[in-house]
């Protein structure tokens, strides 16, 4: 298995500009998550699914930020428009419903300058 | 809203010494568990707890999730600079809730 593959690695960005992070989840994992990890403030959930169904998004800061699952194999995360403050590692992670144990993938590092 | 602190912030030993990194809250967790980060990637599962004063070992590094469900402690014995990373853990209020994450202790371990 490949594990959790988000893409991009890398991206920058201009402040104002549209931003789509994307996330393909471990074959059979009915949970996926998006969190944003920087240094002051750790890793923070921001949305979670189960079943293709979002659960809690309450972790979301703002209006700019939107997120999908359109099927068992692929979520987006977008951010328009972005700004600097946005800038951080964004990571997905994965499980079976109701485990325990998390699988994450390598992050996307956004800079928005 | 529930919070995980996690002590110390960082600590920086030499190799074949021995340390406890400590994972705090006030609330009651139904699991616990303790990832590993190396920079630039994502965090990697250690071990899971989920019954109060459970121990459990993995090679060098034990884990105890705290009796009363709100603590746990990892302690790694004669460490290597391979076990250099961030340590976090992270407990989830009862089963298929999303994971909350403290904010991990970086350990940098020289030989």
């Amino acid at each position: 298995d490949a594990g959790v593959i988000q893409s991009p690695r890398h991206e920058v960005t201009e402040m104002g500009q549209e931003v789509t992070l994307r996330c393909k989840p471990i074959s059979g994992h009915n949970s996926l998550f998006w969190y944003r990890q920087t240094m002051m403030r750790g890793l923070e959930l921001l949305i979670y699914f189960n079943n293709n169904v979002p659960i809690d998004d309450s972790g979301m800061p703002e209006d700019r930020f939107s997120a999908k699952m359109p099927n068992a194999s692929f979520s987006t995360l977008k951010i328009q428009p972005s700004e600097p403050r946005d800038s951080a590692v964004y990571f997905c992670a994965s499980s079976p419903l109701r485990a325990h144990g998390y699988t994450f993938g390598s992050g996307t590092r956004l800079t928005v300058v | 809203t529930q919070l995980l602190e996690q002590s110390p912030q960082f600590l920086s030993i030499q190799e074949g010494e021995n340390l406890t990194v400590y994972c705090n809250s006030s609330s009651v967790f139904s699991s616990l568990q303790w990832y590993r980060q190396e920079p630039g990637e994502g965090p990697v599962l250690l071990v899971t707890v989920v019954t109060g004063g459970e121990v459990k070992k993995l090679k060098r590094l034990t884990f105890q999730f705290g009796d009363a469900r709100k603590d746990s402690s990892l302690h790694i014995t004669a460490a290597q600079p391979g076990d250099t990373g961030l340590y976090l853990c992270a407990g989830d209020e009862q089963a298929g809730t999303a994971l909350i994450f403290g904010k991990g202790t970086t350990l940098s371990v020289s030989s």
